[in-house]
């Protein structure tokens, strides 16, 4: 098991609505990144933080936004919720530049209806 | 569209058998592949990884293989066991720091 912690583990939204989801990184971490994982694919790199602001971003829309804190936790937001963002969201903690080291929670499944 | 593909989406094996599971990437300024395995109803563990200057790395019971002529990434899997069932990806860093690339992902059985 990898010291990170992801809240909740499952979660039933309406379209349209919003989603806050959570993460705790491994001790002495202090990069968090966050994937989706739609059904049968693999993860897709939403986006990654590293001193509270965000140090890179993949191919999803603005209504994606998330937060660092300074002890690292993170949080991911998710506006607008469609059907599409039905997915496995995952969280992983690194050190900064070490992304070859990442440690992955165990997911929230976000299901939209 | 994505630089990192598997061949095949499911492989069953017998246990004790060797496994080998196969990637193709197509970026070639990729510095860093990594293995992983996903259990259902887990996040992905790191299984292995290989830097792009090198051909071969072994662990425990794995061996990844880097063939860059060809642009194919392999990971063998020794005398596999019912807990090596599970969902393997092949992931790349291209050296921008943040993002790794992850592939679909290979389902692997492994039958008594």
């Amino acid at each position: 098991e990898t010291g990170v912690t992801q809240s909740p583990t499952h979660l039933i939204k309406t379209r349209g609505q919003q989603v806050t989801l959570r993460c705790s990184s491994q001790s002495g971490h202090n990069t968090v990144s966050w994937y989706q994982q739609a059904l049968g694919q693999g993860p897709q790199f939403i986006f990654q933080y590293y001193r509270e602001e965000e140090n890179g971003r993949g191919n999803f829309p603005p209504r994606f936004s998330g937060l660092q804190f300074p002890n690292y936790s993170s949080e991911l937001n998710v506006n607008a919720l469609e059907l599409d963002d039905s997915a496995l969201y995952l969280c992983a903690s690194s050190l900064v530049g070490r992304n070859t080291e990442a440690f992955f929670g165990q997911g929230t499944r976000l299901t939209v209806v | 569209g994505e630089s990192v593909g598997l061949h095949l989406p499911t492989l069953s094996v017998q246990e004790g058998d060797n496994s080998i599971i196969n990637c193709a990437y197509s970026n070639s300024a990729s510095d860093y592949f990594i293995w992983y395995k996903q259990e259902s109803g887990k996040g992905p563990q790191f299984i292995i990884d290989i830097r792009s200057n090198m051909d071969k790395r072994q662990g425990q019971r794995v061996t990844v293989l880097l063939n860059k002529t060809v642009k194919h990434l392999s990971l063998q899997i020794a005398a596999t066991q019912p807990g090596d069932s599970a969902v393997y990806f092949c992931a790349e860093n291209t050296g921008s720091g943040y993002a790794l690339n992850f592939g679909k992902g290979t389902s692997l059985l492994v039958t008594p």
